[in-house]
């Protein structure tokens, strides 16, 4: 089975300008989860959807928000990009639904916003 | 607030060591407990995890040691290699997403 896959896998911005990320889960899982990874604090839990609603978020402002497609593929957006939100941005899939079963991740999108 | 506390911050024990990492846990509703590896460049791997039925899981050279009563979970690499040199996440969790720890920065010298 392949493996989570993300796109893109670097990323450039400015402040201001808005990004959106992709991820497409293992084939069969209908949980995708988002994670924000910086070094100051470290891995965070964005959002999760499954079957296209969001059943979980995290404690991150409005600005960033996600949709779920119905091939179980997920966007993530960010709008108005601060520079804090450079980051590694992470996608999980899992074949359930919830935090407490186990999630596959893929290699993340690295943003930097300039 | 920090919902588990991992430690050390960095580890460094030679070939064939035992290496330690232990984590600390508050929210008592947490039912699920995994641990990460990740690599440079690399997205966190799945290593192995555990529920509160028990109180130790063993896969190959990873261990996972869990105490209800104290809050406390640890992950024992035995035989340590240096193709085991990255960085260790404990998480948590139970119905949201993984609460994870800050990570371990473990070097294996050989």
């Amino acid at each position: 089975k392949a493996g989570v896959t993300q796109t893109p896998r670097y990323l450039i911005k400015t402040r201001g300008q808005q990004v959106t990320l992709s991820c497409s889960p293992i084939s069969g899982h209908r949980s995708v989860s988002w994670y924000q990874q910086t070094p100051g604090q470290g891995l965070q839990f964005l959002f999760e959807y499954f079957s296209e609603t969001q059943r979980n978020k995290g404690n991150f402002p409005g600005r960033f928000s996600g949709r779920q497609f119905s091939n179980s593929r997920s966007e993530m957006n960010v709008s108005t990009l601060e520079l804090g939100d450079s980051a590694l941005y992470l996608c999980a899939s899992s074949s359930l639904a919830g935090g407490a079963n186990e999630q596959f991740f893929g290699p993340g999108t690295r943003l930097t916003v300039l | 607030q920090q919902q588990v506390k991992q430690s050390p911050q960095s580890l460094i024990v030679q070939k064939g060591g035992i290496s330690i990492i232990n984590c600390a846990y508050e929210n008592t509703a947490f039912d699920y407990f995994p641990w990460y590896q990740q690599f440079p460049g690399k997205g966190p791997a799945l290593l192995i995890a555990i529920r509160p039925d028990v109180s130790e899981k063993k896969e190959g050279r990873f261990t996972i040691s869990f105490n209800k009563s104290a809050k406390q979970f640890s992950l024992h690499i035995m035989d340590s290699q240096p193709g085991d040199s990255a960085t260790y996440f404990c998480a948590a969790s139970w119905a949201d997403g993984l609460t994870f720890g800050k990570g371990t920065h473990l070097i294996i010298q050989p």
